[in-house]
């Protein structure tokens, strides 16, 4: 089945400085990578997702990027702000087919300083 | 408000005993899942039901029993609960559809009952 890494565990930067999440996955047959994030006591939120036919995708401050041949996705998150602290999740799945099953990754926890 | 709700919030109950999650989604989502969150904060599929049929169903014990009565509701039964059953269990939905050659099957999170097992 899939697997999916995520780095770091704890990422803990400055106001307005940039923040890199990254995720590798097992599966060449995932298609679809969405990051959720969780704020304390919520459910996690989806961000921002990327399909396998695209390297790139930006929604203002928020950006993933795709490596299909070496199997990894990354956020970037710039000119942090302390709202945006939170934990981060990567997901992978396949659709259609494998039942829409998304595989998470292990969390990143993100700290904003003032 | 449109949205996953799922009831209760909290639920604190003995070992042994018998328990039920309860959720709901007015998005007319087709496809509904159960996810555990344990204490590491990993969140893990349990169950998930399209169309009122299960379609995925991980390794979780028997003790667990979802029931789907229509597509807007999907409950979580646990029997005889065990110390280790004690987490956040989260609900979502998704509606998966294809459209110009692009998957859509983003899924939506309630937010989360936390099982505490004494």
């Amino acid at each position: 089945g899939e697997n999916v890494e995520q780095h770091p565990s704890t990422l803990s930067v400055q106001e307005g400085d940039s923040a890199v999440i990254k995720c590798t996955y097992s599966d060449s047959a995932s298609n679809y990578f969405p990051w959720y994030k969780q704020e304390l006591g919520k459910g996690p939120q989806l961000i921002i997702d990327i399909r396998s036919n695209v390297g790139e995708k930006k929604d203002q401050r928020i950006a993933v990027t795709l490596n299909k041949t070496a199997k990894h996705f990354s956020l970037h998150i710039t000119e942090t702000q302390p709202e945006d602290s939170a934990v981060y999740f990567c997901a992978a799945s396949r659709f259609p087919g494998g039942g829409n099953k998304l595989t998470f990754g292990t969390g990143t926890q993100l700290k904003v300083e003032l | 408000d449109t949205a996953v709700s799922q009831t209760p919030k909290y639920l604190v109950t003995q070992m042994g005993n018998d328990k039920s999650i309860k959720c709901e989604q007015n998005l007319g989502h087709d496809t509904m899942y159960w996810y555990k969150q344990d204490s590491k904060k990993f969140l893990k599929i349990m169950f998930s039901y399209n169309n009122k049929e299960l379609i995925i169903n991980e390794t979780v014990p028997n003790r667990f029993s979802p029931k789907s009565p229509d597509k807007a509701h999907l409950n979580l039964h646990i029997n005889s609960l065990e110390l280790g059953d004690s987490a956040v269990y989260f609900c979502a939905s998704s509606q998966g559809r294809m459209a110009g050659g692009h998957s859509y099957n983003e899924q939506f999170f309630g937010p989360g009952t936390r099982l505490t097992v004494l």
